[in-house]
Protein backbone atom coordinates (compact mmCIF):
# COMPACT_ATOMS: atom_id res chain seq x y z
CA UNK A 1 0.00 0.00 0.00
CA UNK A 2 0.81 3.89 0.35
CA UNK A 3 3.35 5.30 2.33
CA UNK A 4 2.93 8.62 4.09
CA UNK A 5 5.84 9.65 5.58
CA UNK A 6 5.44 13.40 7.56
CA UNK A 7 8.54 15.57 8.67
CA UNK A 8 9.24 16.72 11.62
CA UNK A 9 8.13 14.18 13.96
CA UNK A 10 7.96 17.03 16.65
CA UNK A 11 8.72 20.87 16.41
CA UNK A 12 8.55 23.41 19.23
CA UNK A 13 7.94 26.88 18.12
CA UNK A 14 8.32 30.15 20.08
CA UNK A 15 5.08 32.36 19.42
CA UNK A 16 5.04 34.70 16.55
CA UNK A 17 7.82 32.19 14.39
CA UNK A 18 7.30 30.27 11.34
CA UNK A 19 7.05 26.84 10.40
CA UNK A 20 6.80 24.16 7.37
CA UNK A 21 5.30 20.92 7.78
CA UNK A 22 6.38 17.73 5.19
CA UNK A 23 4.65 15.25 4.00
CA UNK A 24 5.92 12.81 1.37
CA UNK A 25 3.83 9.96 0.06
CA UNK A 26 5.18 6.93 -2.17
CA UNK A 27 2.32 6.98 -5.01
CA UNK A 28 0.15 9.25 -7.14
CA UNK A 29 -2.83 10.22 -5.05
CA UNK A 30 -6.53 11.73 -6.02
CA UNK A 31 -7.09 13.05 -2.48
CA UNK A 32 -4.48 14.92 0.13
CA UNK A 33 -6.20 16.38 3.57
CA UNK A 34 -4.53 18.44 5.97
CA UNK A 35 -5.96 18.27 9.81
CA UNK A 36 -5.41 19.46 13.11
CA UNK A 37 -5.93 17.68 15.69
CA UNK A 38 -6.65 19.47 19.16
CA UNK A 39 -5.95 18.38 22.80
CA UNK A 40 -9.58 16.84 23.02
CA UNK A 41 -9.02 14.35 19.80
CA UNK A 42 -10.90 16.28 17.65
CA UNK A 43 -9.72 16.36 13.76
CA UNK A 44 -10.26 19.54 12.13
CA UNK A 45 -9.77 19.71 8.32
CA UNK A 46 -7.41 22.55 7.29
CA UNK A 47 -6.77 21.53 3.62
CA UNK A 48 -8.13 19.52 0.63
CA UNK A 49 -5.29 19.68 -1.50
CA UNK A 50 -4.38 16.86 -4.21
CA UNK A 51 -2.94 19.67 -6.06
CA UNK A 52 -1.92 22.90 -6.06
CA UNK A 53 -1.53 26.25 -3.43
CA UNK A 54 -4.34 27.38 -0.69
CA UNK A 55 -4.18 29.72 1.85
CA UNK A 56 -6.39 30.39 4.72
CA UNK A 57 -5.41 33.17 7.07
CA UNK A 58 -1.58 32.14 8.64
CA UNK A 59 -2.17 28.79 6.75
CA UNK A 60 -1.48 27.86 3.83
CA UNK A 61 -0.44 24.56 1.78
CA UNK A 62 1.29 23.53 -1.59
CA UNK A 63 0.89 19.93 -3.04
CA UNK A 64 3.23 19.24 -5.84
CA UNK A 65 2.01 15.94 -6.99
CA UNK A 66 4.46 14.78 -9.71
CA UNK A 67 6.73 14.83 -6.84
CA UNK A 68 4.93 13.22 -4.30
CA UNK A 69 5.22 15.61 -1.89
CA UNK A 70 2.94 18.38 0.31
CA UNK A 71 4.17 21.24 2.71
CA UNK A 72 1.95 22.94 5.44
CA UNK A 73 3.17 26.65 6.48
CA UNK A 74 2.41 28.18 9.67
CA UNK A 75 2.98 31.85 10.14
CA UNK A 76 3.12 33.95 13.28
CA UNK A 77 2.24 30.72 14.95
CA UNK A 78 0.10 31.17 18.25
CA UNK A 79 -0.37 29.07 21.27
CA UNK A 80 -3.63 27.37 20.03
CA UNK A 81 -1.65 26.35 16.79
CA UNK A 82 -0.28 23.69 19.38
CA UNK A 83 -1.60 20.08 18.64
CA UNK A 84 -0.89 17.23 16.51
CA UNK A 85 -0.73 17.97 11.98
CA UNK A 86 -1.58 14.87 9.99
CA UNK A 87 -1.55 14.73 6.75
CA UNK A 88 -3.42 12.34 5.13
CA UNK A 89 -3.87 10.92 1.21
CA UNK A 90 -6.43 8.72 -0.68
CA UNK A 91 -6.44 6.64 -3.77
CA UNK A 92 -8.66 4.18 -5.42
CA UNK A 93 -11.94 3.84 -3.06
CA UNK A 94 -11.22 7.85 -1.32
CA UNK A 95 -9.86 5.83 1.82
CA UNK A 96 -7.40 7.44 3.46
CA UNK A 97 -4.28 6.52 4.83
CA UNK A 98 -2.39 9.03 7.32
CA UNK A 99 1.08 9.61 8.14
CA UNK A 100 2.68 9.11 11.77
CA UNK A 101 1.47 13.33 12.35
CA UNK A 102 3.88 16.44 13.73
CA UNK A 103 3.54 17.52 17.02
CA UNK A 104 3.66 20.90 17.46
CA UNK A 105 3.93 22.45 20.99
CA UNK A 106 3.95 26.66 20.59
CA UNK A 107 5.42 28.25 23.41
CA UNK A 108 3.94 32.17 25.03
CA UNK B 1 -26.35 21.86 12.91
CA UNK B 2 -24.90 19.59 10.14
CA UNK B 3 -21.94 17.29 10.98
CA UNK B 4 -21.02 13.95 12.64
CA UNK B 5 -22.17 12.70 15.71
CA UNK B 6 -20.23 9.58 17.66
CA UNK B 7 -21.58 8.15 21.15
CA UNK B 8 -21.05 7.83 23.69
CA UNK B 9 -17.84 10.02 24.00
CA UNK B 10 -16.08 7.55 26.36
CA UNK B 11 -17.47 3.75 26.87
CA UNK B 12 -15.57 1.08 29.38
CA UNK B 13 -15.74 -2.22 28.33
CA UNK B 14 -15.11 -5.71 30.20
CA UNK B 15 -13.43 -8.30 28.67
CA UNK B 16 -15.22 -10.83 26.55
CA UNK B 17 -17.67 -8.36 25.87
CA UNK B 18 -19.11 -6.65 22.32
CA UNK B 19 -19.75 -3.15 22.27
CA UNK B 20 -21.29 -0.97 19.78
CA UNK B 21 -20.05 2.50 18.90
CA UNK B 22 -22.29 4.65 17.13
CA UNK B 23 -22.18 7.05 14.18
CA UNK B 24 -24.79 9.13 12.23
CA UNK B 25 -24.34 12.35 9.98
CA UNK B 26 -27.01 14.44 7.99
CA UNK B 27 -24.30 15.81 5.94
CA UNK B 28 -26.50 13.79 3.42
CA UNK B 29 -22.76 11.84 2.68
CA UNK B 30 -22.99 8.38 0.70
CA UNK B 31 -19.64 7.27 2.14
CA UNK B 32 -18.99 6.50 6.13
CA UNK B 33 -15.89 5.28 7.15
CA UNK B 34 -13.99 4.15 10.80
CA UNK B 35 -10.92 4.34 11.74
CA UNK B 36 -8.73 3.68 14.64
CA UNK B 37 -6.02 5.83 16.57
CA UNK B 38 -3.82 4.28 19.22
CA UNK B 39 -1.96 6.63 21.35
CA UNK B 40 1.11 8.79 19.54
CA UNK B 41 0.25 6.90 16.28
CA UNK B 42 -1.84 8.32 13.31
CA UNK B 43 -5.34 6.65 12.15
CA UNK B 44 -5.73 3.56 10.77
CA UNK B 45 -8.56 2.67 8.24
CA UNK B 46 -11.03 -0.22 9.79
CA UNK B 47 -14.30 -0.58 7.47
CA UNK B 48 -15.60 1.93 5.08
CA UNK B 49 -19.09 1.84 2.86
CA UNK B 50 -19.61 3.76 -0.12
CA UNK B 51 -23.04 3.30 0.15
CA UNK B 52 -26.28 1.64 1.76
CA UNK B 53 -26.40 -1.88 2.47
CA UNK B 54 -22.61 -2.05 1.25
CA UNK B 55 -19.17 -2.05 2.81
CA UNK B 56 -15.96 -3.16 2.70
CA UNK B 57 -13.05 -3.95 5.18
CA UNK B 58 -10.13 -2.03 5.69
CA UNK B 59 -6.59 -2.55 7.00
CA UNK B 60 -7.32 -3.56 10.20
CA UNK B 61 -10.46 -4.99 9.87
CA UNK B 62 -10.03 -8.26 12.55
CA UNK B 63 -12.09 -8.61 15.30
CA UNK B 64 -14.90 -6.04 14.10
CA UNK B 65 -18.02 -5.55 11.94
CA UNK B 66 -20.38 -2.91 11.06
CA UNK B 67 -23.80 -2.51 9.28
CA UNK B 68 -25.13 0.40 6.97
CA UNK B 69 -28.59 0.07 6.94
CA UNK B 70 -29.49 3.88 6.26
CA UNK B 71 -27.42 6.44 4.73
CA UNK B 72 -27.18 8.57 7.92
CA UNK B 73 -26.15 5.74 10.19
CA UNK B 74 -22.91 3.41 9.92
CA UNK B 75 -22.55 1.40 13.84
CA UNK B 76 -19.16 0.14 14.59
CA UNK B 77 -19.07 -3.12 16.94
CA UNK B 78 -16.28 -4.16 18.50
CA UNK B 79 -16.48 -8.28 18.91
CA UNK B 80 -14.29 -9.95 21.68
CA UNK B 81 -12.49 -11.58 19.02
CA UNK B 82 -10.37 -7.82 18.35
CA UNK B 83 -7.24 -8.70 20.92
CA UNK B 84 -6.68 -4.63 21.83
CA UNK B 85 -9.65 -3.22 21.36
CA UNK B 86 -8.53 -0.06 23.53
CA UNK B 87 -8.05 2.69 21.05
CA UNK B 88 -9.56 6.08 19.84
CA UNK B 89 -12.07 5.22 17.55
CA UNK B 90 -13.21 8.01 14.83
CA UNK B 91 -16.16 8.30 12.59
CA UNK B 92 -15.74 10.15 9.26
CA UNK B 93 -18.18 10.78 6.37
CA UNK B 94 -17.93 12.42 2.56
CA UNK B 95 -19.48 12.94 -0.73
CA UNK B 96 -18.74 9.38 -2.14
CA UNK B 97 -16.40 7.63 -4.73
CA UNK B 98 -16.38 9.10 -8.05
CA UNK B 99 -17.58 12.79 -6.98
CA UNK B 100 -15.53 16.07 -7.34
CA UNK B 101 -14.38 17.26 -3.90
CA UNK B 102 -14.75 14.19 -1.96
CA UNK B 103 -13.46 15.57 1.08
CA UNK B 104 -13.79 13.54 4.41
CA UNK B 105 -15.26 15.13 7.52
CA UNK B 106 -14.62 13.54 11.16
CA UNK B 107 -16.76 13.29 14.27
CA UNK B 108 -15.31 14.10 17.62
CA UNK B 109 -14.19 10.12 18.27
CA UNK B 110 -15.28 7.44 21.17
CA UNK B 111 -12.33 6.11 23.27
CA UNK B 112 -13.45 2.64 24.67
CA UNK B 113 -11.06 1.13 27.46
CA UNK B 114 -11.41 -2.57 28.28
CA UNK B 115 -11.13 -3.11 31.83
Amino acid sequence: GIQVEQSPPDLILQEGANSTLRCNFSDSVNNLQWFHQNPWGQLINLFYIPSGTKQNGRLSATTVATERYSLLYISSSQTTDSGVYFCAVGVAGNKLTFGGGTRVLVKP
Amino acid sequence: DGGITQSPKYLFRKEGQNVTLSCEQNLNHDAMYWYRQDPGQGLRLIYYSQIVNDFQKGDIAEGYSVSREKKESFPLTVTSAQKNPTAFYLCASSRGQGKSYNEQFFGPGTRLTVL
